[in-house]
């Protein structure tokens, strides 16, 4: 089955600067890769996904990018803002999720 | 658009009781569910997943007879927690998905604590 990898486990980063957090996926087949955010004991929610047929995607401050060869993608989150301290998990197809990164905004 | 509602949003009960958690979409049809748990720290780990009308697929590990399945109607999956025990306590969080299968709609879990 899939596995999923997720690099850094945790990440601290200054307001204003970038954030990144990458994954990595074992099943070759697997076409669709969201991206969730999730707060502290609240649900997880979707911000992103990319399918295999795009290398990358942008919406505001977020963008993934996606290379199929070497089988991985990445979260990509500019101009940090505190409220986007978080937990962010990646997943590849849609029921495995990478082990989750905790960013932190500090101000 | 795209909610789904769980409750309850916690509960405790006492160990040997069962506890059944709803998962409801609200504004759409759910033709797949999914059920999560969720251990403080760590990622979601997929339990089961369930189609209307039929039974659930449960994942490697998890004890079908313990974690009772019912996926009755297109907007409504429930999970029974039978006969619980303190190792059962965690954050369990159900989603769900429509025509668009690979999108899924988190609930906004349920925490459970089994003394």
């Amino acid at each position: 089955g899939e596995n999923v990898e997720q690099h850094p486990s945790t990440l601290s980063v200054q307001e204003g600067d970038s954030a990144v957090i990458k994954c990595t996926y074992s099943d070759s087949a697997s076409n669709y890769f969201p991206w969730y955010k999730q707060e502290l004991g609240k649900r997880p929610q979707l911000i992103i996904d990319i399918r295999s047929n795009v290398g990358e995607k942008k919406d505001q401050r977020i963008a993934v990018t996606l290379n199929k060869t070497a089988k991985h993608f990445s979260l990509h989150i500019t101009e940090t803002q505190p409220e986007d301290s978080a937990v962010y998990f990646c997943a590849a197809t849609t029921i495995t999720f990478g082990t989750g990164t905790k960013l932190q905004v500090i101000p | 658009g795209a909610v789904v509602s769980q409750h309850p949003s916690w509960v405790i009960c006492k160990s040997g009781t069962s506890v059944k958690i709803e998962c409801r979409s609200l504004d759409f049809q759910a033709t797949t569910m999914f059920w999560y748990r969720q251990f403080p720290k760590q990622s979601l780990m997929l339990m089961a997943t369930s189609n209307e009308g039929s039974k659930a697929t449960y994942e490697q590990g998890v004890e079908k007879d313990k974690f009772l399945i019912n996926h009755a109607s297109l907007t409504l999956s429930t999970l029974t927690v039978t006969s619980a025990h303190p190792e059962d306590s965690s954050f369990y969080i159900c989603s769900a998905s429509g025509i668009r299968k690979e999108t899924q709609y988190f609930g906004p879990g349920t925490r459970l604590l089994v003394l």
